[in-house]
């Protein structure tokens, strides 16, 4: 199946610091991806998706200013958390559409604010 | 918005029994994704229904989308300790997006 990696796949950093989160698909071209968070033991919440070549569309309740998405590639694409607080600790899941419309996901990135 | 349901939230099945998960919609369902983690992992890609009436299999997991396109079930045979971890059901959301609005997942434990 197509493989979708994320890097980096976990992180610690300290509060106000900006955090980017890399997403590839690596074995085809995805004009959209989307990203989700995750919090303990609950499911994935859809935050944005991402097209390559435009804005980024986000979900009711996403600060765009604060999660930065960036879809420069086919085969790529970033989420920034900006001024990242203990709040936004979670895991954050990227996935890539593939041309039969289904989504592989990457294998998620833990990030700890401190 | 759409919600999916899904049941039950946590099983515990013997090595060798068959067992089935079970995912309902309070709207139609245009695409049913089947995934499975490992807590603390990515997601496994496992099947995608799509018509109603729709029965799909890969080795010993079966899932099926019913004729009016609300609620999927998947059953897995003769359940292995592999089988192990969290089952989540996953539907467009609708409005335009494509992004994927998930039930909160069945934790299955398989006992040896």
């Amino acid at each position: 199946g197509a493989v979708v990696s994320q890097h980096p796949s976990w992180v610690i950093c300290k509060s106000g610091t900006s955090v980017k989160i890399e997403c590839r698909s690596l074995d085809f071209q995805a004009t959209t991806m989307f990203w989700y968070r995750q919090f303990p033991k609950q499911s994935l919440m859809l935050m944005a998706t991402s097209n390559e070549g435009s804005k980024a569309t986000y979900e009711q309740g996403v600060e765009k200013d604060k999660f930065l998405i960036n879809h420069a590639s086919l085969t790529l694409s970033t989420l920034t958390v900006t001024s990242a607080h203990p709040e936004d600790s979670s895991f954050y899941i990227c996935s890539a559409r593939a041309v039969e419309d289904t989504q592989y996901f990457g294998p998620g990135t833990r990030l700890t604010v401190l | 918005s759409q919600e999916l349901e899904q049941s039950p939230q946590s099983l515990i099945v013997q090595e060798g029994k068959n067992l089935t998960i079970n995912c309902t919609s309070s709207k139609t369902l245009y695409g049913l994704y089947w995934y499975k983690q490992k807590y603390g992992e990515g997601l496994i890609f496992l099947m995608m229904l799509q018509k109603g009436g729709e029965e799909k299999s890969h080795e010993k997991i079966t899932a099926k989308l019913d004729e009016k396109k609300q609620q999927s079930s998947l059953h897995i045979t003769a359940s292995q300790p592999s089988h192990a971890g969290i089952y989540l059901c996953g539907a467009i959301s609708g409005g335009g997006a494509d992004g994927l609005t998930f039930g909160k997942g069945t934790h299955l434990i398989i006992q040896p």
